[in-house]
Parts: C-alpha cells; structure tokens; sequence
C-alpha cells in the first residue's frame, strides 16, 4: 500500500477552523483517500473518504490536490470534542480492504 | 444501535495463560477484523474474515487464532499469552472489500499480560 506523511500534531483553537495535512506522492490511481480518528480510550471512527473531487459531509471536508499527491482535512470549526489522533489511509483495492494505520496527527483543541 | 461489540474491557492475564477475546456485529458485514494497537502507535492487522468459515493472516498473526463460525461473530484467541501481546485490541467490521468502504470499530479490549 502506498505511504502517507503526516505531522505528529497539530493545535488549534475551539470554533476556528483546522486544516490536517497529508502528504501522499506515491498515490496510484485506484487508491481512495480516507481519513479515520481516534478519540481518546476509543475505537478508530471513519470520518471522510474521497477519490479525486473535493467531498463534504457533517463532520468534515475533504480537500484533494489535483495532482492527488496530497489532501487536507477540513474541521470547519474545532470543539473540544474534536481533539483526537487523525489517519490518513490510502485504500487500494488489491488490499482487499484492510486499513493500514501510521501514527496519525495528534491534534489538539485549546478553549 | 449496537454496531460492533467486544467483550471483556480490560483483562490481565499471567504469562501462560490463554484467553477468547469476543466480537460481535449487528450490521451483516461480510467482512471482520482484529487489530492490535501498542501504545504510541497506529492499529496493525492480526486477522481478517471475508465471511463464515473464511479467515486469513494479517500483519501480525503470530500468537493468535481466529474462527469465524457465523457472519456476527469472529472470536479472537490468545494461546499461552506473553508479554508482548500487552496491548489494545480493536475488531472491526465492514460491508465488503471495496476500497471506498467504509470499517467500523469496536470500544476495544484492553489486555496486559504479567
């Protein structure tokens, strides 16, 4: 599976928005961008997935370069609640769908 | 809503000993998974299931048995536990192999083995 690079961590503060890096240069065609996170003493929780279009949904957006060699992660407006490890993981069909799991972006919410 | 649950929360077994670390899905999801997590770290792979009676060997498998006997359920065994299987333990469940799929994850099993 290709790598992905994120940085160790990330602060924000409550109500201003958070853009999570991740670098991905090894990306092949078929390979989905997904983005799970991990609050504290919790299972990992899918959070947004795209394969070449910028997506939207309630809890995120999800920005993707045109070259797709890397994506942002967009928390619109960070709440305390936000604060968690976040994965990317690129998804290949050949990987018959297991998740490949690197140390994540520690992000912290300050109030 | 009951997704996928895992069953004990916390454990500590003594080196030697041996464990069944239970997971159950509501959902129909063809596929299962077992992860491990150590402290610090992403998930790894232990096992994976594509549906009854079809298991195969992730990233980690060493130490570790699995069956899947029905599509809700898919037990994961620690034969003679050693310290090193300290860790916590994720199942998680997805409708098929798809990548654009979507997995869903248990609370976890947190297990210390002395």
């Amino acid at each position: 599976d290709a790598k992905t690079t994120q940085p160790n961590s990330m602060e924000s503060n409550e109500e201003e928005p958070v853009h999570l890096p991740c670098n991905h240069s090894t990306i092949s065609g078929t390979d989905y961008i997904h983005w799970y996170r991990q609050l504290p003493s919790q299972g990992p929780e899918y959070v947004i997935h795209g394969l070449t279009s910028n997506v939207n949904n309630r809890m995120a957006s999800l920005a993707i370069a045109e070259d797709r060699k890397s994506s942002t992660l967009i928390l619109h407006r960070a709440t305390l609640r936000d604060a968690a490890v976040y994965y990317c993981i690129l998804r290949r069909e050949t990987s018959g769908s297991r998740l490949t799991f690197g140390e994540g972006t520690q992000l912290t919410v300050n109030p | 809503n009951a997704g996928v649950t895992q069953t004990p929360k916390f454990r500590i077994l003594k080196i030697g000993q041996s464990m069944t670390l239970q997971c159950t899905q509501d959902m129909n999801h063809n596929y299962m998974y077992w992860y491990r997590q150590d402290p610090g770290m992403g998930l790894k792979l232990i096992y994976y299931s594509v549906g009854a009676g079809i298991t195969d060997k992730g990233e980690v498998p060493n130490g570790y048995n699995v069956s899947r006997s029905t599509t809700e359920d898919f037990p994961l065994r620690l034969e003679l536990a050693a310290p090193s299987q300290t860790s916590v333990y994720f199942c998680a469940s997805s409708y098929n192999r798809l990548a654009k799929n979507i997995q869903y994850f248990g609370a976890g099993t947190r297990l210390s083995v002395l």
